[in-house]
């Protein structure tokens, strides 16, 4: 079945510095989305990329679907203690849109 | 509109018992799914469903069954519990236009 890696598994950042997380797919993607999950919460949408090549903006928050429609990444600018908790990517392979979901990337903030 | 409702939020059960959990959403949602969710596996399919009356397997259905007799309701039944079983259990339902999941607040389950 289709595989999501996704790295790191825990980011341990100083508040204002910058963060990314990385998804990659063994296979080519139709789509893939991002959700955030807050400590003991739920996991929330925050977008979904469906072109190659696709770049988003939400306000600190840029979302990049790669050229072969395989990987993407979620790059924050200058973090803060809003932005806790766990990312996860969220992918659906052409002929199979069940969304497979990458083992997430555990952000931490330092004050 | 109160999104997705699962319930019991959390719940102990001893080995062999049985129990179901409670997914609805208000939202005319056709799909529906459940996903468990343990630490540094992210989120696994269970079991899914595209409409009332429709249900189907997903990558660890094992010891689950569900069914789909409405489009509200969702539900998801452990028939012998196991302590493999011992998970964060999320209910979700597709909002097809945005490709959005709309998850419930979660049930943790705990079997001993």
């Amino acid at each position: 079945g289709q595989q999501v890696m996704q790295i790191p598994q825990y980011q341990h950042v100083q508040e204002g510095e910058d963060f990314t997380t990385y998804c990659n797919s063994s296979t080519t993607l139709s789509n893939i989305q991002w959700y955030k999950q807050r400590p003991g919460g739920h996991p929330v949408f925050l977008i979904q990329l469906v072109k190659s090549g696709e770049v988003k903006k939400q306000k600190r928050l840029t979302f990049q679907f790669g050229e072969a429609k395989k990987n993407s990444s979620l790059h924050i600018t200058a973090t803060q203690t809003t932005d806790v908790g766990t990312y996860f990517c969220a992918a659906a392979s052409f002929g199979n849109e069940k969304l497979t979901f990458g083992t997430g990337t555990r952000l931490t903030i330092i004050p | 509109n109160a999104g997705v409702t699962q319930t019991p939020k959390f719940q102990v059960l001893k080995t062999g018992q049985s129990m179901t959990l409670q997914c609805a959403q208000d939202m005319n949602h056709e799909y529906m799914s459940w996903y468990r969710q343990d630490p540094g596996m992210g989120l696994r399919l269970i079991h899914y469903s595209v409409g009332a009356g429709i249900t189907d397997q997903g990558e660890v259905p094992n010891g689950y069954n569900v069914s789909r007799s409405t489009t509200e309701d969702f539900p998801l039944r452990l028939l012998s519990a196991a302590p493999s079983q011992t998970s964060v259990y999320f209910c979700a339902s597709l909002e097809t236009n945005t490709g959005e999941l709309f998850f419930g607040e979660g049930s943790r389950l705990t079997v001993l």
